[in-house]
């Protein structure tokens, strides 16, 4: 079975400065996918980026990218410019590709602090 | 488009009562996921429908649960005879069909007292 481990459980960020969160997973397959999403205090689990693991190069949205070291099974996020609204907890997430691997296995979360 | 709903938004229980939770999907989605957040486990796969198909239940804790999706859109997972270790965060997700990119709702707080 598949683990995804978060060990940072808080961060805190300056605004404007740069935060990096940490994830790894443990797995047999090549092929899966692996997403970071944001959880805010409304509770609703946002999706920040998607990384599918056959590809090489690292995704990026706006001011988050992701630093993806497929042979250490790594995948950081990395927060530019922090702002005010990107706290929140922050779960890392995995994804078979199987037909029968569609659920999501979550690590422990990153809760993410920005102070003003 | 309307994201994915889900109602009630905080339910409070007595030990030993049923319990419906809803959850709506985004329109068209065909695979609809339901997850638990508790302080002790984190978040939980539950159960996962995808169109036609027989659900995978693998996720379910214990025979008191159960689910259902009607008419392949709105779902309704169902706990009988709560207890204490039920109280959490029930989460549906939908995606466009299988494989894609899960869309959360706002989650229903379950007290179980």
């Amino acid at each position: 079975a598949q683990t995804v481990t978060q060990s940072q459980p808080e961060m805190s960020v300056q605004e404007a400065e740069t935060v990096t969160l940490s994830c790894t997973y443990d797995t047999s397959e090549s092929d899966y996918y692996l997403f970071w999403y944001k959880q805010p205090p409304s509770r609703q689990m946002i999706l920040v980026i998607r990384q599918e693991a056959y590809k090489q190069q690292n995704a990026t949205e706006n001011r988050f990218s992701v630093n993806f070291q497929k042979a250490a099974k790594s995948f950081s996020l990395k927060i530019s410019d922090s702002q005010l609204g990107d706290a929140a907890m922050y779960f890392c997430a995995y994804r078979s590709p199987s037909l029968g691997g569609s659920r999501l296995t979550f690590g422990e979360g990153t809760q993410l602090t920005v102070n003003p | 488009g309307a994201g994915v709903s889900q109602s009630p938004s905080n339910k409070v229980t007595e030990k030993g009562k049923d319990v419906e939770l809803r959850c709506d999907p985004i329109s068209g989605h065909t695979a609809l996921y339901w997850y638990r957040q508790s302080l002790g486990q984190g978040l939980e796969f539950l159960i996962y429908f995808q169109g036609n198909s027989a659900p995978d239940k693998s996720g379910l804790p214990s025979d008191r649960f159960s689910a259902e999706r009607t008419g392949g859109s709105v779902s309704t997972l169902t706990i009988q005879r709560t207890q204490q270790e039920d109280s959490a965060v029930y989460l549906c997700a939908s995606s466009p069909r299988w494989g894609d990119t899960q869309y959360f709702g706002p989650g229903t707080r379950l007290t179980v007292l």
